[in-house]
């Protein structure tokens, strides 16, 4: 069984400051890697999604991925009250479907 | 406006009917999922479908059926065999082509069931 696993939090963070979410997949052949923001009773929002190793940036967020670790993160800048939401981390397994990992519950802090 | 349109947004449900769920999209989208939610849970996959006329079991099928007569359509069924079917259903689709970019999956807006 293919699996994604987050922290389900919550994860708490002042304003203003870095949030880090994390996220590990089992599937090594996965090569396609999302996150998803998902506000309650909302559906999931596309924030970035990422392929190659390394970081991707865009805005206040930055997506960071080491396959060789199974590893993938989620860094959000200057974090907003409106950033609380529940994080999605989601990968595709080989050519076929989609899988999610929980979730994890940010909270910024005023 | 382009995009997946999923009804009914609230759906009530007696013990031992069938319902079915609509998905649309006019994305020209090769792919369509459907997802379970449960309160405070992740998505866990219902039926998946790649192309037209073929479709696959995700992790959690049974008391489930689907079919994917035409490209933009993809409703499912939750049948009296689903047990505990209270939930939020999330449908969804990609271009499933053209790369790793294709992969990207949007959602729908979801439909809320209750059992009642």
């Amino acid at each position: 069984q293919k699996e994604v696993e987050q922290n389900s939090g919550p994860l708490s963070v002042p304003e203003g400051a870095i949030a880090s979410l994390n996220c590990t997949y089992s599937d090594r052949g996965s090569q396609s890697f999302f996150w998803y923001r998902q506000y309650s009773g909302k559906s999931p929002e596309l924030i970035m999604s990422i392929y190659s190793n390394g970081d991707k940036e865009d805005g206040r967020f930055t997506a960071q991925l080491n396959k060789a670790s199974q590893y993938v993160s989620l860094l959000i800048r200057d974090s907003q009250p409106s950033d609380s939401a529940t994080y999605l981390c989601a990968v595709k397994i080989g050519d076929d479907k989609i899988i999610f990992g929980k979730g994890t519950r940010l909270h910024i802090l005023p | 406006d382009g995009g997946i349109t999923q009804s009914p947004k609230y759906l009530f449900r007696k013990e031992g009917q069938n319902v079915t769920l609509s998905c649309e999209q006019n994305l020209n989208h090769d792919a369509m999922y459907w997802y379970r939610q449960d309160p405070g849970q992740g998505l866990r996959l219902i039926y998946y479908s790649q192309i037209v006329n073929d479709f696959q079991k995700g992790d959690i099928a049974e008391g489930y059926s689907v079919s994917r007569e035409k490209k933009e359509s993809f409703p499912l069924t939750v049948t009296s065999a689903q047990k505990n079917p209270t939930a939020f259903y999330l449908c969804a689709s990609s271009i499933n082509r053209g790369g790793l970019a294709g992969n990207t999956i949007y959602f729908g807006e979801g439909s809320w069931l209750t059992v009642v």
